[in-house]
């Protein structure tokens, strides 16, 4: 089944540095990666997607690339702000009938001001 | 809008005994998720349910664990005779769509077993 693969357990960055996690996938028939942010104490919280028929989406501070042929997605992070401090997961689901999230291990982001 | 609802929050009970988790999704999302997450293995899939019917359970421990979702309304997440290895935090998540859609994630139920 798929893998997810998400490299960095710890970041920690300055106020308003730019902030990259980074993450893999072994299922080449993923096509839906969602991003989640889980503050101490709370459940996750939806942060942006991307689908596998793009290469690249922004929102405000977040933009979220995906490269199909290295199977590796990641979440950039701008002006990043101490309310950005949380745990990141990355998730990748197949699609069609199989809509099941496969999660990564996540990354602790610290923005320290 | 209140979101997706969990109850109960937390719940402890002793090794053997029975647990019933409920969620109730967000009105008019179509599909329903179940997930765990411990320290250890991270966020797991369960199990989930699209309008209604059950969908993909290959996350579930086929013995003691079962889901079901009798309307559209909520759903339950049943673990029979407990065991200390079921101990985590149970979510429940709900979307509009099954694929490609975001999923709304509830509170959770922490689940502690004695």
């Amino acid at each position: 089944g798929e893998k997810v693969e998400q490299h960095e357990s710890t970041l920690s960055v300055r106020e308003g540095d730019s902030a990259v996690i980074n993450c893999t996938y072994t299922d080449t028939a993923s096509s839906y990666f969602p991003w989640y942010k889980q503050e101490a104490g709370k459940s996750l919280h939806f942060v942006i997607d991307i689908r596998s028929n793009v290469d690249r989406k922004q929102s405000q501070r977040l933009t979220v690339l995906l490269d199909k042929k290295a199977k590796r997605f990641s979440l950039h992070i701008t002006a990043t702000q101490p309310e950005d401090s949380a745990i990141y997961f990355c998730a990748a689901s197949r699609g069609g009938s199989n809509a099941k999230l496969t999660f990564g291990k996540g990354t602790k982001l610290s923005v320290k001001s | 809008n209140a979101g997706v609802i969990q109850t109960p929050r937390h719940k402890v009970t002793g090794k053997g005994q029975e647990a019933t988790l409920w969620c109730e999704p967000i009105s008019g999302h179509s599909a329903v998720f179940w997930y765990r997450q411990t320290i250890v293995q991270g966020l797991e899939f369960l199990t989930y349910f699209r309008n209604q019917a059950p969908i993909d359970d290959s996350g579930m421990p086929k013995e003691r664990f079962s889901a079901q979702m009798p309307n559209q309304s909520h759903s339950t997440l049943k673990i029979q005779s407990t065991q200390p290895q079921d101990s985590a935090v149970y979510l429940c998540a709900s979307s509009l769509e099954d694929w490609g859609a975001e999923q709304f994630f509830g509170p959770g139920t922490r689940l502690t077993v004695l």
